[in-house]
């Protein structure tokens, strides 16, 4: 079974750090860009971050960019996110999701979400 | 950013009838525009790619049409299971940019 599985998220204080990870199962990990997209409470979704394959490529929200890192260890079949100087914009639930294929953008399998809250 | 206008916002409709659901961007996306369904408390499900390519396993009663900037998402007859929020995003430029979806619920 395709699967991914988000783990990492919690309640943080205005400017703390967070790594959230995602465990992905039953598909070539290497093989599929990945992205993180985020939902704040009762709101839409928001996109926030994709990386390609090889890793070497990221792209970035600039609601988020200088302050989270994607990156990909394919080794390991785990996306991460690491989000530094949090704010309280920043509280919402972080989907990791699977593309179709390499760069298409589309996103075909989810995870079910972890929950971030910046708060003091 | 390519700005995604969903309308209508909410769209109230009994089980049976015909939905349509519409996204505006605010340039010009050729086909790359991609439709969710988001039912409450669960992660987004892929229903449309490229405008009108249903992805695997999604019924054939949802469609989607359109080129340019002005497409559509159609149920044909809704299901009790269709009553959700519906999202549709672009993959033309960065950023990817979703619209503010549009609830089906029930009349």
């Amino acid at each position: 079974e395709v699967q991914l599985l988000e783990s990492g998220g919690g309640l943080v204080q205005p400017g703390g750090s967070l790594r959230l990870s995602c465990a992905a199962s039953g598909f070539t990990f290497n093989n599929y860009a990945m992205t993180w997209v985020r939902q704040a409470p009762g709101k839409g979704l928001e996109w926030v971050s994709c990386i390609a394959t090889s890793a070497g490529s990221t792209t970035y929200a600039d609601s988020v960019k200088g302050r989270f890192t994607m990156s990909r260890d394919n080794s390991k079949n785990t996306l991460y996110l690491q989000m530094n100087n949090l704010r309280a914009e920043d509280t919402a639930v972080y989907y990791c999701a699977k593309d179709i294929g390499d760069l298409r953008w589309n996103f075909d399998v989810w995870g079910r979400g972890t929950l971030v809250t910046v708060s003091s | 950013e390519i700005v995604l206008t969903q309308s209508p916002a909410t769209l109230s409709l009994s089980p049976g009838e015909r939905a349509t659901l519409s996204c505006r961007a605010s340039q010009h996306i050729i086909t790359y525009l991609v439709w969710y369904q988001q039912k409450p408390g669960q992660a987004p499900r892929l229903l449309i790619s490229d405008a009108s390519n249903r992805a695997t396993g999604i019924p054939a009663r949802f469609s989607g049409s359109g080129s340019g900037t002005d497409f559509t998402l159609t149920i044909s007859s809704l299901e009790p299971e269709d009553f959700a929020v519906y999202y549709c995003q672009q993959r033309s430029k960065w950023p990817l940019t979703f619209g503010k979806g549009t609830k089906v619920e029930i009349k």
